[in-house]
């Protein structure tokens, strides 16, 4: 089973501020990997997939990179509705994982 | 309109088996490709796949709970059901149906609003 794990756990920032969050594997699989947020309340949203591809109707300051262990969300100007909890997931292998979660709030 | 909405017992006891429903709209799951998943989540905590149908009637679990997981579909009434047996407290949380479709092969591009399960006696 691949096993998914998030930092930092909680990330601190501002609006305009530029957010990393990384998504780390147990081991080495191709880049189907999606990021998703979630906001208090509400079921997840669908941000990434296949690593870099922003889904449909994703602001262009969501982007994604990484490969084999190592994945990277990146926001490059937060805007208030952004501070959320986000998750990773893989879709390489059986069974589906998530990652336990990064929580971005405002500094 | 694409739409997917949980239903369920809020309330089970310890022992007893959880049957949910998720029924949705805007799209079929005779169509090739669709995919629809069983995910929870406790309270506070992270996000949990359960199980996955295709539309070719494959089914998925989580390695963990597969012996307490049965997944099915009835694509005439567009419904999928997740029946979980064995309740335990620990089971308590949110249960989410999502979809998967089109590009998003094994992703979760729509999800129904969840349903909170609690397990107690």
């Amino acid at each position: 089973e691949i096993v998914l794990t998030q930092s930092p756990a909680t990330l601190s920032l501002s609006p305009g501020e530029r957010a990393t969050l990384s998504c780390r594997a147990n081991q080495s699989f191709t880049g189907y990997l999606a990021w998703y947020h979630q906001k208090p309340g509400q079921a997840p949203r669908l941000l990434i997939y296949d690593a870099s591809k922003r889904a449909t109707g994703i602001p262009a300051r969501f982007s994604g990179s990484g490969s084999g262990t190592d994945f990277t969300l990146t926001i490059s100007s937060l805007e208030p509705e952004d501070f959320a909890v986000y998750y990773c997931q893989q879709r390489s292998s059986w069974p589906l994982t998530f990652g336990q979660g990064t929580r971005l709030e405002i500094k | 309109q694409v739409t997917l909405r949980e239903s369920g017992p809020a309330l089970v006891k310890p022992t007893q088996t959880l049957t949910l429903t998720c029924t949705f709209s805007g799209f079929s799951l005779s169509t090739s490709g669709m995919c629809v998943s069983w995910i929870r989540q406790p309270p506070g905590k992270a996000l949990e796949w359960l199980a996955l149908i295709d539309w070719d009637d494959d089914k998925y679990y989580s390695t963990s709970l597969k012996t307490r997981l049965t997944i099915s579909k009835d694509t005439s009434k567009n419904q999928v059901v997740l029946i979980m047996t064995n309740m335990d407290p620990v089971d308590t949380g949110t249960y989410y149906c999502a979809r998967s479709a089109g590009d998003y092969v094994w992703y979760f591009d729509l999800w129904g609003r969840g349903t909170l399960v609690t397990v107690s006696s």
